[in-house]
């Protein structure tokens, strides 16, 4: 079965913390992909990256990072020094090598305070 | 350019109505998916077409059907609406397959 957990249903962080955004995915296909998508309260996902399984390389992008382990099955996203304007809702999706559907999570709710 | 377009914004119907929610895609992009978000869960796909036809099925009833024009334009239709089927629904575009989706702002629906 495939699947896609985010444990951490809510975080709240100061301005300027770090934070991590944990992701574990399940699937026996050797070809998938794992996708992160930021949902502010307007509602329209907004694409933030794409890693195919073949690519186990660490990616930063800015103050946004992402781990890629296929040992521990998880794609973690970490943002550095937090600012207001990254609260929303994170979901981890994956897309499997032979299809276009996405399995999502649940997301989890990051809020940053001043 | 603009990015993935969805119509209404909102909508309100009563159960046993039939409901159609229209989506345009981004500029170049021919292929487009429905998903279904309930409150507080993430996107469940609902389907996709590819050159007007559906490609792909999620685990969702008969009421749902949908259609994709010539021009890439896509309509979602439920029929029979139950409580349960009020939801944000989301529409994605992307340029072929295995390709990044991006979505456009969805259509909440709620049914009374």
């Amino acid at each position: 079965a495939q699947k896609v957990t985010q444990a951490q249903t809510e975080i709240s962080v100061v301005e300027k913390e770090d934070v991590t955004l944990d992701c574990v995915y399940e699937t026996r296909d050797t070809t998938y992909y794992l996708f992160w998508y930021k949902q502010p309260p307007s509602g329209e996902l907004v694409f933030l990256i794409r890693r195919n399984s073949f690519d186990e390389q660490n990616e930063i992008s800015g103050r946004y990072s992402w781990n890629f382990q296929k040992s521990t099955s998880s794609f973690n996203f970490t943002i550095t020094a937090s600012q207001v304007v990254d609260s929303a809702v994170y979901f981890c999706a994956l897309g499997l090598g032979n299809t276009d559907k996405l399995i999502f999570g649940t997301g989890t709710r990051l809020q940053v305070f001043p | 350019d603009a990015g993935v377009t969805q119509s209404p914004t909102h909508l309100i119907k009563t159960r046993g109505q039939q409901v159609t929610l229209r989506c345009s895609p981004k500029s170049g992009h021919d292929t487009v998916s429905w998903y279904q978000q309930a409150l507080g869960q993430g996107p469940q796909f609902i389907f996709q077409y590819y050159e007007e036809e559906e490609r792909q099925r999620g685990n969702f009833p008969d009421r749902f059907s949908g259609h994709q024009f010539p021009n890439y334009s896509s309509e979602l239709n439920v029929n029979a609406l139950l409580l349960g089927d009020s939801a944000l629904y989301l529409c994605a575009s992307s340029p072929g397959s295995y390709n990044e989706q991006f979505f456009g702002p969805g259509t909440r629906l709620t049914v009374l």
